[in-house]
C-alpha cells in the first residue's frame, strides 16, 4: 500500500522558521514527481511547490517562493519542505502529494497520492 | 496567472446529476484534473486528464473539458458524493500548477 506520512508541523512566531517531512512507503519514492499542497482552515488547496525526480526542477508558489525550499532524498524516500520566516497567512494543513505524470519529469501531471496533513500554525 | 473559475456550491437530490464546472481561458488546450475532499480528510483524485478515471473511482464520475470550462458530471448521486471538489491544471506560463476554488456539492 502507498503511503505518505508528514510531519514537522507545529506552532511558531512569525519569522521563525519550521521543517516539514513526508516519508514514502509503498513505492519507488525516487522515479516520481513530489508535491506540497496546503489548505487554510475554511479555504481551498493551494499549491506550494514540487520538485521532479532527480531534483533537476523545483516549482514554487509566488506566495512562498524566496521563503520556502523544497528538497528530497531519495535514499531515505523522504521528501523535505523548509520554511523561513513564516507569516500568519501560511498557518494551514500541509499535505504531501506524489504526482501522477507521464514521468518522474513531468510536474504538469496530477497528483495521485496524498498524505494526511500536518498542520502549521503561524502566531505570535 | 491563469485562474480556475468553479461556482462554490451546487446542489443535488440524491439520484439525479450534478455537473460541477471549472472555467478557464482556453482550459480545453490543458490537461484537467479533478479531487473530492470530503471533511476532515485528504483529498482523493477522482479525474485526471480531463476524462480519465482511476482504478477504485466508480463510473458515476466523469469528465469533459472543452472551450473555456471543464466539467465533472456525477451521475446517479449519492449521499456519499457530498464533498468538495477541486479542478487542478499546469500553468505552463508561470510553470505553476493551479487549482480551482473548489465546489461544495450538497446532496439535498
Amino acid at each position: 500500500e502507498v503511503q505518505l506520512v508528514e510531519s514537522g508541523g507545529g506552532g511558531v512566531q512569525p519569522g521563525r522558521s519550521l521543517r516539514l517531512s513526508c516519508e514514502a512507503s509503498g513505492i519507488t519514492f525516487g522515479d516520481h514527481v513530489m508535491h506540497w499542497v496546503r489548505q487554510a482552515p475554511g479555504k481551498g488547496l493551494e499549491w506550494v511547490s514540487g520538485i521532479t525526480w532527480n531534483s533537476g526542477t523545483i516549482a514554487y508558489a509566488d506566495s512562498v517562493q524566496g521563503r520556502f525550499t523544497l528538497s528530497r532524498d531519495n535514499a531515505k524516500n523522504s521528501l523535505y519542505l523548509q520554511m523561513n520566516s513564516l507569516r500568519p497567512e501560511d498557518t494551514a494543513l500541509y499535505y504531501c502529494a506524489k504526482g501522477g505524470g507521464h514521468s518522474g519529469y513531468d510536474l504538469t501531471g496530477h497528483m495521485d497520492v496524498w498524505g494526511k496533513g500536518t498542520t502549521v500554525i503561524v502566531s505570535s | 496567472s491563469y485562474v480556475l473559475t468553479q461556482p462554490p456550491s451546487v446542489s443535488v437530490a440524491p439520484g439525479k446529476t450534478a455537473k460541477i464546472t471549472c472555467g478557464g481561458n482556453k482550459i480545453g488546450s490543458k490537461s484537467v484534473h479533478w479531487y473530492q475532499q470530503k471533511p476532515g480528510q485528504a483529498p482523493v483524485m477522482v479525474i485526471h486528464y480531463d476524462s480519465a478515471r482511476p482504478s477504485g473511482i466508480p463510473e458515476r464520475f466523469s469528465g469533459s473539458n472543452s472551450g473555456n470550462t471543464a466539467t465533472l458530471t456525477i451521475s446517479r448521486v449519492e449521499v456519499g458524493d457530498e464533498a468538495g471538489y477541486y479542478c487542478q491544471v499546469w500553468d505552463s506560463g508561470r510553470e505553476h500548477v493551479v487549482f480551482g476554488g473548489g465546489t461544495k456539492l450538497t446532496v439535498l
